[in-house]
């Protein structure tokens, strides 16, 4: 069974950091890799999604990679703002299912 | 604006009552599904529509049933709502498109069962 982990669980950072936050999975066989960043009391938006022939993708301050044969992937997020502050969640997309989700990393911006 | 559409936003149920979550998207995607957010515990699947008139179970379907009315419309049904049943529920839909699946979410339906 697939299962999905995120570390750390929780980052307080200042404004102006580079971070980065971990995805891990157990089996890498999988068809993507989905980054979504979710506020407070909101649904889940979009943010990175790499298919598993693909080792990154880009979208202004944030790069995600993927090594699928070790089962990892990384969400950098360049320059900090308070802006950034919420919760991002990784998530796989294995054949013939829906997404299977890590609890996430709340990450917390100060300015 | 084009997306996923859930009603209610927010719902108080008694033990024992029976309730249907409204899912609406027009995007014209194949793919449906509902998870459930608790705390600790991550999203989890709770049923998913692969095309119309297809459903299945996913890790959590134990007192939902669900409904895919037409390729817009999939509703989630608690037929004996228990206070474990509490959550937030988020419907989803996907399709293939240039750069592979792309999941849409709604904004949830915050649910307590008292």
């Amino acid at each position: 069974k697939q299962e999905v982990t995120q570390i750390p669980a929780a980052l307080s950072v200042p404004e102006g950091e580079n971070l980065v936050l971990n995805c891990s999975f157990t089996d890498s066989a999988i068809y993507n890799l989905q980054w979504f960043r979710q506020d407070p009391g909101k649904g889940l938006t979009s943010l990175l999604l790499i298919q598993s022939s693909q080792r990154e993708q880009t979208s202004g301050r944030l790069n995600a990679s993927l090594d699928k044969s070790s089962g990892r992937s990384t969400l950098y997020i360049a320059a900090s703002q308070p802006g950034d502050s919420a919760t991002y969640l990784c998530a796989v997309r294995e054949a013939g299912t829906a997404l299977i989700f890590g609890k996430g990393t709340t990450l917390s911006v100060s300015s | 604006n084009a997306g996923v559409t859930q009603t209610p936003k927010f719902q108080v149920l008694k033990t024992g009552q029976s309730m249907t979550l409204q899912c609406a998207q027009d995007m014209n995607h194949n793919s449906m599904y509902w998870y459930r957010q608790d705390p600790g515990m991550g999203l989890r699947l709770i049923y998913y529509s692969a095309s119309e008139g297809t459903t299945d179970k996913g890790e959590v379907p134990n007192g939902y049933n669900v409904s895919r009315l037409n390729k817009r419309e999939f509703s989630l049904r608690l037929e004996s709502a228990a206070p474990s049943q509490t959550s937030v529920y988020f419907c989803a839909s996907s399709e293939y498109g240039r750069t592979g699946y792309g999941y849409t979410f709604g904004s949830g339906t915050r649910l307590t069962v008292v």
